[in-house]
């Protein structure tokens, strides 16, 4: 089975913090791992598909890192505004899996002003 | 930009009902994914499409089937329902080959 984690579960910051997330992933047979930003009753919007280890990707104030030897991947949000405020998913893509996502339960944001 | 749509948004059943969920992929996606997040939980794999043929099934129960159609859109059919089918069911498209998937918005489907 495999399994992937995300940490914290829930996050409350103050406007202008900055903030990081982390996805654990198994480190053998990696093929992707895509993070995605989710807000209620609207579908998820793909932020970041990295593929190679030691990947860094950058969206505005929004970066991510990848490390496929140790099965991590981090999410950092730079100066967090209210519209920040979402659920962040990780999603966990094999070889020999058809392209289906195994997904973590997601980090729950919330900026406050 | 068209994105993926699904329909119904909304849908409330009784159990033993049937209901069939639509996905519309992006235009000249040739791949669909649908996944199934229940109260609490991750969004989990049920099974997937490519040109109009079953790519990978995950954990589907046998009252679920689903197909393909010739213009891409997928349909997922429920019969039978439980109340343990009350989730979020979403769709994604992609094209064969293509790492990034994209999701529609789900159909929250409630059986009483």
């Amino acid at each position: 089975i495999l399994n992937v984690e995300q940490s914290p579960q829930s996050l409350h910051v103050q406007e202008g913090d900055s903030t990081n997330f982390t996805c654990s992933f198994p480190s053998s047979n990696f093929y992707a791992l895509h993070w995605y930003r989710w807000e209620t009753a609207k579908s998820p919007e793909a932020l970041f598909v990295m593929t190679l280890n030691g990947d860094e990707k950058k969206k505005g104030r929004i970066s991510a890192t990848l490390n496929t030897k140790e099965g991590y991947s981090y999410l950092y949000i730079k100066g967090s505004q209210p519209e920040d405020s979402a659920t962040y998913l990780c999603a966990f893509m094999t070889y020999n899996q058809g392209g289906k996502l195994i997904f973590g339960q997601g980090t729950e944001l919330s900026v406050k002003p | 930009a068209a994105g993926v749509i699904q329909s119904p948004r909304h849908l409330i059943k009784e159990k033993r009902e049937t209901a069939t969920l639509k996905c519309y992929p992006i235009p000249r996606h040739d791949t669909v994914y649908w996944y199934q997040q229940g109260p609490g939980q991750d969004p989990q794999f049920l099974i997937s499409f490519y040109e109009k043929m079953q790519s990978d099934k995950g954990s589907i129960p046998d009252r679920f089937s689903a197909q393909q159609f010739s213009d891409y859109h997928s349909e997922l059919n429920m019969s039978s329902l439980e109340l343990g089918d009350s989730a979020l069911y979403f769709c994604a498209s992609s094209l064969l080959g293509g790492n990034e998937q994209f999701f529609g918005p789900g159909t929250r489907l409630t059986v009483l």
